[in-house]
């Protein structure tokens, strides 16, 4: 079946532009979460949805951050005012609770955004 | 969160069995342990993920002692395909995972 899928693949933007990304999670997937890596990095947590609500955002680093799933579904992150710290690859994870493996979290391609 | 200690990186040829082995003291009663693997350009792919003693999958197998504040991940007869970054995670059922920097395996002909 379909994996989790993330738009766009690559996003270049100006210092100081809004940007928007969007993640498409394996159907019937309860569970959402955002993730950014950098280079050499492992991924830094941002923010978990469970169903349409934000269970977890302590990740997200301020408040020119901020993301949405208003159906359960897909979810988009959002980022104001671009800084060159923010480039990275933004992942978008998706998991199905209640199964033998609880852990397991299904992981896009990811987005890569650089900041100019 | 439990933290995890593992070697940043290491170095096999192809046939060998890889150890990769996680430290995490701190780990709490209800957490799991979970490997994931990456490969450059993409996300990580879960491999395995155990409690307590040995966890055998079709490409994995993961040995957790009676303490639980270590865990190795055992990869047999390791392929070129095989080089990519591995990390150790641990949590309780649907929590945030921290990851560190991983593993960086390369595997060599």
């Amino acid at each position: 079946g379909a994996g989790v899928s993330q738009t766009p693949s690559n996003k270049v933007t100006e210092k100081g532009k809004y940007v928007e990304l969007r993640c498409d999670p394996i159907s019937g997937h309860t569970a959402l979460y955002w993730y950014r890596q950098s280079l050499g990095q492992g991924p830094e947590f941002l923010i978990y949805f469970q169903g349409t609500g934000a269970a977890d955002d302590s990740g997200l680093p301020n408040d020119r951050f901020f993301a949405v799933r208003p159906e359960g579904s897909v979810s988009t992150l959002k980022i104001q005012r671009t800084e060159r710290g923010d480039s990275a690859v933004y992942l978008c994870a998706s998991s199905l609770w209640g199964t033998s493996r609880p852990n397991e979290q299904f992981f896009g391609p990811g987005t890569r955004l650089t900041v100019l | 969160l439990a933290k995890t200690t593992q070697p940043i990186s290491m170095d096999s040829y192809e046939g060998q069995e890889v150890n990769i082995t996680c430290s995490h003291n701190n780990i709490a009663t209800n957490d799991y342990i979970t490997w994931y693997q990456q490969f450059p350009s993409q996300g990580p792919r879960f491999i395995i993920q155990g409690y307590k003693t040995k966890v055998t999958n079709e490409v994995a197998s993961l040995f957790i002692p009676a303490d639980r504040k270590s865990s190795t991940l055992s990869l047999p007869r390791v392929s070129l395909s095989d080089t990519a970054v591995y990390y150790c995670l641990v949590g309780d059922y649907g929590q945030n995972f921290v990851f560190g920097p991983g593993t960086r395996l390369s595997v060599l002909p």
